[in-house]
């Protein structure tokens, strides 16, 4: 069945490198992926709008130079923390809409150190 | 007035009772609603999809939605402690808009 799937789902890295999560929808097109920040405890903030083929679109006050988003193809999105530093340490979901309601990948924690 | 309005709770029964969760929206356009489970550390796991007005059963769960009162429901029958989790609900316009609103969540603890 269809399934939203993230990889990795736990990445710990040192400030100042670059980070990459990708998002694959299985099982199904997506012409459009969404992505979440989430902190502890907290609702699920949305990042960008992934769109396959053209540039994503970015909620205010989330900087796109800072969070690359990359939908190459319509089975694949890629979010690409630059230069990460310990603040953006959170957990980051992906989303995607299948035919029968809008599917949730299982999350990338991302630790900063 | 929040586009989505759901009391987060935190909400306590006892292993077997009926849990009713809901939520109250005030824009007119939405279309799609889902109701959405996350467990702590999780990305949320779709539970129910219902388009425009009408009731839907899926096992234990049953989702009501009233757009005339703007208002819909998620109903846990013989609630388990494994039903303890975040609930969601969410909702989107019609057409090629797909973007989400959520309402803050419900935290919900099934006691045994």
């Amino acid at each position: 069945g269809a399934v939203v799937s993230q990889h990795p789902s736990r990445v710990i890295c040192k400030s100042g490198t670059s980070v990459k999560i990708e998002c694959r929808s299985l099982d199904f097109q997506a012409t459009t992926m969404f992505w979440y920040r989430q902190f502890p405890k907290k609702s699920l903030m949305l990042m960008a709008t992934s769109n396959e083929g053209s540039k994503a679109t970015y909620e205010q006050g989330v900087e796109k130079d800072k969070f690359l988003i990359n939908h190459a193809s319509l089975t694949l999105s890629t979010l690409t923390v630059t230069s990460a530093h310990p603040e953006d340490s959170s957990f980051y979901i992906c989303s995607a809409r299948a035919r029968y309601g809008t599917l949730f990948g299982p999350g990338t924690r991302l630790t900063v150190l | 007035q929040k586009e989505v309005e759901q009391d987060p709770g935190p909400l306590s029964v006892p292993e077997g009772a009926i849990v009713s969760l809901n939520c109250t929206y005030s824009n007119s356009a939405f279309q799609y609603f889902m109701w959405y489970r996350q467990y702590s550390r999780k990305g949320p796991e779709l539970l129910m999809y219902t388009y425009s007005s009408g009731n839907k059963e899926d096992g234990r769960f049953t989702a009501q939605v009233d757009k005339s009162s703007k208002y819909i429901s998620l109903f846990i029958r013989d609630s388990q402690p494994s039903d303890s989790a975040t609930y969601l609900c969410a909702m989107s316009p019609g057409g090629s808009n797909y973007k989400l609103t959520f309402g803050k969540g419900t935290l919900l603890t099934v006691n045994p």
